[in-house]
C-alpha cells in the first residue's frame, strides 16, 4: 500500500521569507503523480502544484516550486517570498497513474506566516 | 477552471435522524466521485468511491450501511447519513475526477455536519 508522510505538524515563516515542506511517500509504483494542496482556514483544497514521476525537471508554479527525489521517494514544497495569505495547512499527496485513481494523503502540516 | 459544488454548506441534525448532502460537478461530467471526512487539524480520510452507474466501494472501516452514496449521474453524487449520532459530526468533502485521461480531482467546499 502507499503511505504518503508528513512529519512536521507545523512550521512558521516570517513574511517575505523562504520555507520548505517536507515529504516522503513509499511506494513500488514506478509511474505516478504527487501534489500539494493548499486548505486554508475556509476548508476549500487548492491545488498548488503537480509533479508526474516520469518527469525529471522539478515542477514550479510562481512562487512554488518541488523539489522531486524519485529515489529517496522525497517531495518538498518551497515557498518563496512567501506571504500572509499562504498561511494555511498543506497536505502531500500521491496518486498512482490509472483512470480516476484515489489519492492519498500526508497528515498535513500548519503552516503560519509572520508580519 | 472545474467547478464543484455541495450542498447543505453546513446541517444540523438531531440524533437519530438522516441527512443527504449533494456533491454535483457544474461544467464537466464526472465518472467518479470520492467522498472524504475530515476532524478538525487533521487529514482527508478517504470513505469511499463512486462511479456512476454502480455501487461504491467503500474503504476499510467504514460502514456502508450507514454511509450511504449513490452516484445516479455523471453529475451528481450523494451521501445519505443514516441514523446520525454525535460522533458523525465532521466535516464531509467530495471531490469529482472528469475522467480517464485527467489527473485531476477538482474539491467541493465541504459540508459541516453537526449532530445534537
Amino acid at each position: 500500500a502507499q503511505t504518503v508522510t508528513q512529519s512536521q505538524p507545523e512550521m512558521s515563516v516570517q513574511e517575505a521569507e523562504t520555507v520548505t515542506l517536507s515529504c516522503t511517500y513509499d511506494t513500488s509504483e514506478s509511474d505516478y503523480y504527487l501534489f500539494w494542496y493548499k486548505q486554508p482556514p475556509s476548508r476549500q483544497m487548492i491545488l498548488v502544484i503537480r509533479q508526474e514521476a516520469y518527469k525529471q525537471q522539478n515542477a514550479t508554479e510562481n512562487r512554488f516550486s518541488v523539489n522531486f527525489q524519485k529515489a529517496a521517494k522525497s517531495f518538498s514544497l518551497k515557498i518563496s517570498d512567501s506571504q500572509l495569505g499562504d498561511a494555511a495547512m498543506y497536505f502531500c499527496a500521491y496518486r498512482r497513474t490509472g483512470a480516476n485513481s484515489k489519492l492519498t494523503f500526508g497528515k498535513g502540516i500548519t503552516l503560519s506566516v509572520r508580519p | 477552471g472545474a467547478v464543484v459544488s455541495q450542498h447543505p454548506s453546513r446541517v444540523i441534525c438531531k440524533s437519530g435522524t438522516s441527512v443527504k448532502i449533494e456533491c454535483r460537478s457544474l461544467d464537466f461530467q464526472a465518472t467518479t466521485m470520492f467522498w472524504y471526512r475530515q476532524f478538525p487539524k487533521q487529514s482527508l480520510m478517504l470513505m469511499a468511491t463512486s462511479n456512476e452507474g454502480s455501487k461504491a466501494t467503500y474503504e476499510q472501516g467504514v460502514e456502508k450501511d450507514k454511509f450511504l452514496i449513490n452516484h445516479a449521474s455523471l453529475t451528481l453524487s450523494t451521501l445519505t447519513v443514516t441514523s446520525a449520532h454525535p460522533e458523525d459530526s465532521s466535516f464531509y468533502i467530495c471531490s469529482a475526477a472528469p475522467g480517464q485521461n485527467s489527473y485531476e480531482q477538482y474539491f467541493g467546499p465541504g459540508t459541516r455536519l453537526t449532530v445534537t
